[in-house]
């Protein structure tokens, strides 16, 4: 069975730090691309992040850019967002998502974890 | 840009039919998903490559497009079925992974 549990997320000040892990387990980790993507309180779902199978490609949605560093260690099955100067609506539950496809125009997320809540407040 | 825009509710009755539209000029020519999303809960996948329905989920659900349009039909709505959806599509280039808007369907 497929799972994917996130942990990581708390209470923290505008400008701290983060990190997000997400520990796989039930599939072959080192042979997907996997993703952080968002959710703020009452909103609609936005992509975060995203790294292929051998880390060779990853990309940031413009809103994180600069600021978090997604990164996997695949001997571990384990996927990382470190999260640095925080603002406020950065506020959101992130979730970590399997990619599923081939070429770009049909990859999808299969498989999503439970999610971690992160708030950023003074 | 790439946007993909979804109404923001449907309701509908208990056996009828709830039909969910996404629309971005970018779909011409890529793959649409759905996900669902029940209250407190993490998303599914729904429906992929526009109408490809993943194991476990019901035939009820099907999907179609065209041209810039994709629509994910429930039919016979059940009150499980009462959850917020949302469309997504890929590109490559940013921003690489794109979400609707989201549509609230509510059981009435």
């Amino acid at each position: 069975e497929v799972q994917l549990v996130e942990s990581g997320g708390g209470l923290v000040k505008p400008g701290g730090s983060l990190r997000l892990s997400c520990a796989a387990s039930g599939f072959t980790f080192s042979s997907y691309s996997m993703n952080w993507v968002r959710q703020a309180p009452g909103k609609g779902l936005e992509w975060v992040s995203s790294i292929s199978s051998s880390s060779s490609y990853i990309y940031y949605a413009d809103s994180v850019k600069g600021r978090f560093t997604i990164s996997r260690d695949n001997a571990k099955n384990s996927l990382y967002l470190q999260m640095n100067s925080l603002r406020a609506e950065d506020t959101a539950v992130y979730y970590c998502a399997r990619v599923r496809g081939g070429y770009y125009g049909e990859l999808s997320f299969d498989y999503w974890g439970q999610g971690t809540l992160v708030t950023v407040s003074s | 840009s790439h946007e993909l825009t979804q109404p923001p509710s449907v309701s509908v009755s208990p056996g009828q039919t709830a039909r969910i539209t996404c629309s971005g000029d970018a779909l011409a020519n890529r793959y649409t998903h759905w996900y669902q999303q029940k209250s407190g809960q993490a998303p599914v996948l729904v429906m992929y490559k526009d109408d490809e329905r993943p194991s476990g989920i019901p035939e009820r659900f099907s999907g179609s497009s065209s041209g810039t349009t994709v629509t994910l039909t429930i039919s016979g709505v059940q009150a499980e079925d009462e959850a917020d959806y949302y469309c997504q599509s890929a590109d490559n280039s940013a921003p690489y992974y794109v979400f609707g808007t989201g549509t609230k369907v509510t059981v009435l």
